[in-house]
């Protein structure tokens, strides 16, 4: 069946730099993709979305970009902080299918240095 | 933003017992659902877990081996059975509340 996979399984960033996880879809279904934060322990935690009309969209101190064209999505924190480090995941739906479930990828983990 | 509480939060069980998992969302959501993690994995989608009927399994899962119920709109409970030292994973519940999914915090299940 189709995927969503990441480039990078681990990514070691130094504290204030800026973090980009990357991630390759293969549905050109997909309409929908969301990208997690699982941090050791806990339960994904939702970052920011977007939907395959936008090419880019911005959280706080988040953003994601879209290129349906080559089906990679990214993830850029700004100043990365020691709270970034965790396991990213980014997912995607096909929202016609009306039931909003996930494929997630592999995961990447972030480690941010201080 | 929905909170989801499952319990247990962990659990150590023996080869061919069956443990069943509760989640708890603290308001009504249209869609609920449950995932696998396994140990250093990504999260596979089990099952849709519908309200007042079957759950929807995805291929590789079923029912005899983990039987959902939904009894309400806020309520859902997993059972794994017949376990054995493969079903060691976390599982965690989900719940889509004005178009969002939220995650529980899981439930990390070790058999021996």
């Amino acid at each position: 069946g189709e995927s969503v996979g990441l480039h990078l399984p681990t990514l070691s960033v130094q504290e204030g730099d800026n973090s980009i996880i990357n991630c390759a879809y293969s549905n050109s279904a997909s309409d929908y993709f969301i990208w997690y934060k699982q941090e050791s322990g806990k339960g994904p935690q939702f970052i920011i979305d977007i939907r395959s009309n936008m090419d880019k969209r911005q959280g706080q101190r988040v953003t994601v970009l879209l290129n349906k064209t080559v089906k990679h999505l990214s993830l850029q924190i700004a100043a990365t902080q020691p709270g970034d480090s965790a396991v990213y995941f980014c997912a995607e739906t096909y929202s016609g299918a009306g039931s909003y479930q996930l494929t997630f990828g592999k995961g990447t983990k972030l480690s941010v240095i201080p | 933003s929905a909170v989801i509480s499952q319990k247990p939060s962990r659990d150590i069980c023996q080869r061919g017992t069956s443990l069943t998992i509760q989640c708890q969302v603290d308001s009504q959501v249209t869609m609920m659902f449950w995932y696998r993690q396994q140990p250093g994995q990504s999260l596979t989608l089990i099952a849709t877990a519908n309200q007042g009927s079957e759950a929807t399994y995805e291929s590789g899962f079923v029912i005899d081996k983990f039987p959902i119920s939904r009894p309400n709109l806020t309520f859902s409970t997993l059972t794994v059975s017949n376990m054995s030292p493969e079903d060691s994973s976390i599982y965690l519940c989900s719940a889509r509340d004005l178009g969002e999914l939220f995650f529980g915090e899981g439930s990390r299940l070790t058999v021996l």
